[in-house]
């Protein structure tokens, strides 16, 4: 298999629910990251990776937990959401990080519903 | 502060040339990209500029003016199958990527 995987693609899960999503490229890339992608809003930068260590956190909530534990696999942890944590979560490698022509490759995206 | 704006919506025939815009105001500037996103897909890289001009790429051209802080993406010879999002996404000084909300492109027969 080649590019960025997501899995799953839908879940459903309520506010005590603890989940997980996963994130797997077979690029040799060294950075990945989560995404959140919310209708007619732009994409919001949750969490980078960059060669396992964690280099971007923007403000992200703690309900929210990123695990990397080597370069071609991302996790996102996910307990006591919030009904407005309903998005679609994408998650994309580069080559590199930090450089200008930082083409992003995505994976389809995890559609999560939070009832 | 920082922002990206692009159309919500833009309607166009099949065959024809369309033109989607892109104004950003940044904190410095290391290259403007586009990426489409069908719906319920990934979204896929489109082009990068970095210097003024335009970038040819077959049908898909992409123009940067970096003292008017402006871009286009031009499509032209409109297929079906370009019906699409298309994403604006400008690289900061630090590198972080700013993204416009998306132009949704709807191509009509």
């Amino acid at each position: 298999e080649t590019g960025v995987t997501q899995t799953p693609r839908h879940l459903v899960m309520g506010m005590t629910n603890k989940k997980s999503l996963k994130c797997e490229q077979h690029l040799g890339h060294n950075a990945m990251y989560w995404y959140k992608q919310s209708a007619k809003k732009p994409l919001e930068l949750m969490f980078v990776y960059n060669f396992k260590e964690q280099t971007e956190n923007n403000s992200v909530p703690s309900r929210f937990s990123p695990e990397c534990p080597n370069s071609s696999h991302l996790f996102l942890h996910l307990h006591t959401l919030q009904p407005e944590d309903s998005a679609l979560y994408l998650c994309a490698s580069s080559q590199d990080y930090g450089t200008g022509a930082n083409v992003l490759t995505f994976g389809a995206g995890s559609r999560l519903t939070v009832l | 502060g920082q922002n990206i704006d692009q159309p919500t919506e833009m309607t166009a025939t099949e065959g024809a040339i369309v033109q989607i815009n892109c104004t950003y105001q940044t904190s410095g500037f290391n290259g403007l990209f586009w990426y489409q996103q069908h719906a319920g897909e990934a979204p896929t890289f489109l082009s990068y500029n970095v210097l003024d001009g335009l970038e040819e790429k077959g049908r898909f051209s992409s123009f940067l003016s970096r003292s008017k802080g402006y871009s286009y993406l031009l499509l032209k010879e409109l297929q079906m199958k370009d019906s699409a999002s298309y994403l604006c996404a400008v690289s900061e000084s630090n590198y972080q990527l700013i993204w416009g909300a998306g132009t949704k492109l709807i191509i009509k027969p």
